[in-house]
């Protein structure tokens, strides 16, 4: 089945340093990725998609490219700040069911 | 954005006992909603996709006895814990899709359940 793998956590860096978060999937068909972020105490807010192989999802400076050659959807931002400490998740969904097939998350601290 | 309340937010019950946890899209119709599980530091499991008017459709070694689905119209899924059991503590998280094939899920702030 459809299945999704994150680099293991946790995920400590310093303010302004550059954020890379690995996320390679594999799938029968062509699905949608997705990173979705958890901020403490809250539900899962959509960072950012894409919806065909090369897309380049992108939100808040966080970015991500579909590539259907290495089947991965890395996320990656330029500057991290002290806000940007959630627990992340990538995702994939096979359009005709609709349903999500998370990753396990990936901690991320950012420290001042 | 599309806004997916659950309620409660956390509740603490006996061994045994039943609890029920609602999920409500509050300004669109979810023809779909789904609900997932997720134990410390681990990711979401979808337990089930529920469906307006229909039986819910469970995923593979997900108890349908035991976590019941009902989708009652398109504002509104219950998930009801039956015989709760400690090892059924856990967080549950409710989604809803605004449209279908690859539209975003919207996600509700999850209910946190400790079973004494």
């Amino acid at each position: 089945g459809d299945s999704v793998t994150q680099m293991e956590g946790p995920v400590t860096l310093s303010e302004e340093a550059f954020l890379t978060i690995n996320c390679t999937y594999t799938a029968t068909g062509y699905p949608s990725l997705f990173w979705y972020v958890q901020y403490p105490g809250e539900g899962l807010q959509l960072l950012l998609k894409a919806t065909k192989a090369d897309d380049k999802g992108s939100n808040k400076g966080f970015e991500a490219t579909y590539r259907k050659e290495t089947t991965s959807f890395h996320l990656e931002k330029g500057s991290v700040q002290v806000s940007d400490s959630a627990v992340y998740f990538c995702a994939l969904s096979d359009g005709g069911a609709q349903k999500l097939v998370f990753g396990q998350g990936t901690r991320l601290t950012i420290n001042p | 954005g599309a806004v997916v309340s659950q309620h409660p937010s956390w509740v603490i019950c006996k061994s045994g006992t039943s609890v029920k946890i609602e999920c409500r899209s509050l300004d669109f119709q979810a023809t779909t909603m789904f609900w997932y599980r997720q134990f410390p530091k681990q990711s979401l499991m979808l337990m089930a996709t529920s469906n307006e008017g229909s039986k819910a459709t469970y995923e593979q070694g997900v108890e349908k006895d035991k976590f019941l689905i009902n989708h009652a119209s398109l504002t509104l899924s219950t998930l009801t814990v039956t015989s709760a059991h400690p090892e059924d503590s856990s967080f549950y998280i409710c989604s809803a899709r605004l449209g279908r094939r690859n539209t975003e899920a919207f996600f509700g702030q999850g209910t946190r359940l400790t079973v004494v």
